[in-house]
């Protein structure tokens, strides 16, 4: 299976600021996508990471608030722009080589906003 | 609107016991159901992956079942240990809509030693 690093692996940001988060993959995949999961809760999807276009934003997520880029089939960025505190979660980079196969997760990036 | 659904929300066993989570979803029109495992401030590790044309799959001490037309999915686990305690989760990919990945709420298990 795929081996995802996602960096940083956690971080306090001061409210107001931007951070953007690193997916690096071993391996060419088909499709990479970034998720939030708040304090207590499950995984809602974020957008779908396209490479050489733009990102496929789900409803409530917006591409000013989340720019995501992918200049490759191995690399994505998830920027987290203009945060408050209610942007404190774990966000998720995940690959999928193909839809009969299993969905891989990187270790994810804890962030707090003060 | 696909949902999935997981029962219990928590559950605390004593190491040794065979134990069995829960998950339901909605609309039966999936193309696969995965099981992951979760650790407190990590990702998620895939444990099981059930296609939808498949009844059941096995790793190790794991067992998942799948009866799509009752829209129900079973994760057996034998023989728990306090290394099993952590919190699981049940995902559907559903068949249209651009093949997403819906994720249950997860049941956190404990397992004492």
């Amino acid at each position: 299976s795929a081996v995802i690093s996602q960096k940083p692996s956690r971080d306090i940001c001061q409210r107001g600021t931007s951070l953007t988060i690193q997916c690096q993959v071993d391996s060419q995949v088909t499709m990479m996508f970034w998720y939030r999961q708040q304090p207590g809760q499950s995984l809602t999807l974020i957008a779908t990471a396209n490479q050489g276009s733009e990102a496929t934003y789900e409803s409530g997520f917006v591409i000013d608030k989340f720019p995501i880029s992918r200049p490759n089939l191995t690399f994505s960025t998830l920027t987290v722009s203009n945060m408050s505190p209610e942007d404190s979660s774990i966000y998720l980079c995940s690959v999928l080589q193909g839809n009969n196969q299993p969905q891989h997760f990187g270790d994810g990036t804890r962030l707090s906003i003060l | 609107k696909q949902e999935v659904t997981q029962i219990p929300a928590a559950l605390s066993v004593p190491e040794g016991e065979n134990l069995v989570l829960n998950c339901s979803f909605t609309d039966s029109a999936i193309y696969n159901l995965q099981w992951f495992r979760q650790d407190p401030g990590k990702g998620l590790t895939s444990l099981l992956l059930i296609q939808s044309s498949q009844r059941e799959q096995t790793s190790g001490r794991l067992n998942a079942s799948l009866d799509k037309s009752s829209g129900r999915s079973t994760l057996y686990i034998a023989a728990s240990q306090p290394g099993d305690s952590a919190t699981y989760l049940c995902a559907v990919r559903r068949q249209t809509g651009g093949f997403k990945t819906i994720f249950g709420a997860g049941t956190r298990l404990f397992v004492k030693a």
